[in-house]
């Protein structure tokens, strides 16, 4: 069974904060994905990698940068975080690149003062 | 961005009630997926649903994808509180997946 592993599942960080959340995946899958859950929006996608120390911006990928120095690792990075970015962020990996099936981690809370 | 529509927003039912859970685009999809997820998780695939008309069947659940590749339907059978959860449709196209807003369900002993 594919694992994605999220480091923290809650965080709760000052306005203007560097941020890093971070993912872990121990299937050995080229394509990882961040997005945001908000109530009424769904998920949306803010940056995906299909290759080490490649990326790809998403729908909203303001005020967020990525790193992808390893396979199994995808950083999140919110250079300086807002309250506007307070939400759920899921990690995900795939097998194969487009439209292929997610295998989601459990989540970070991320909340911002 | 392909827009999905997820309807209704909310579901809450009695155990043993039927239920059925649409999403709807005016675009066509390549394939589109199912996830369900449960609080404090991440959404866990159910199904992918890829020819116009298909139909799929996992234990009380039916999907189905219509004829046109531009909506699914998700119903439940017998619904039990197991089935509590937010459910997710994604469709796939321009080589990427967008997702609906979700369904939130509750099913009450």
């Amino acid at each position: 069974d594919v694992k994605v592993t999220q480091s923290s599942r809650y965080l709760v960080k000052r306005t203007g904060e560097k941020v890093f959340l971070e993912c872990v995946q121990d299937m050995d899958h080229e394509n990882m994905f961040w997005y945001r859950q908000d109530p009424g929006l769904g998920l949306r996608l803010i940056y995906f990698s299909y290759d080490v120390k490649m990326k790809e911006k998403g729908d909203i990928p303001e005020g967020y940068s990525v790193s992808r120095e390893k396979k199994e690792r995808f950083s999140l990075i919110l250079e300086s975080a807002s309250t506007n970015q307070t939400s759920m962020y899921l990690c995900a990996s795939s097998l194969y690149a487009g439209g292929s099936p997610l295998h989601f981690g459990n989540g970070t809370r991320l909340t911002v003062t | 961005t392909q827009l999905l529509e997820q309807s209704p927003q909310f579901l809450s039912i009695q155990e043993g009630e039927n239920l059925t859970v649409y999403c709807n685009s005016s675009s066509v999809f390549s394939s589109l997926q199912w996830y369900r997820q449960e609080p404090g998780e991440g959404p866990v695939l159910l199904v992918t649903v890829v020819t116009g008309g298909e139909v799929k069947k996992l234990k009380r659940l039916t999907f189905q994808f219509g004829d046109a590749r531009k909506d699914s339907s998700l119903h439940i059978t017998a619904a039990q509180p197991g089935d509590t959860g937010l459910y997710l449709c994604a469709g796939e196209g321009d080589y990427k997946l967008s997702f609906g807003a979700g369904t939130t369900v509750t099913v009450r002993a």
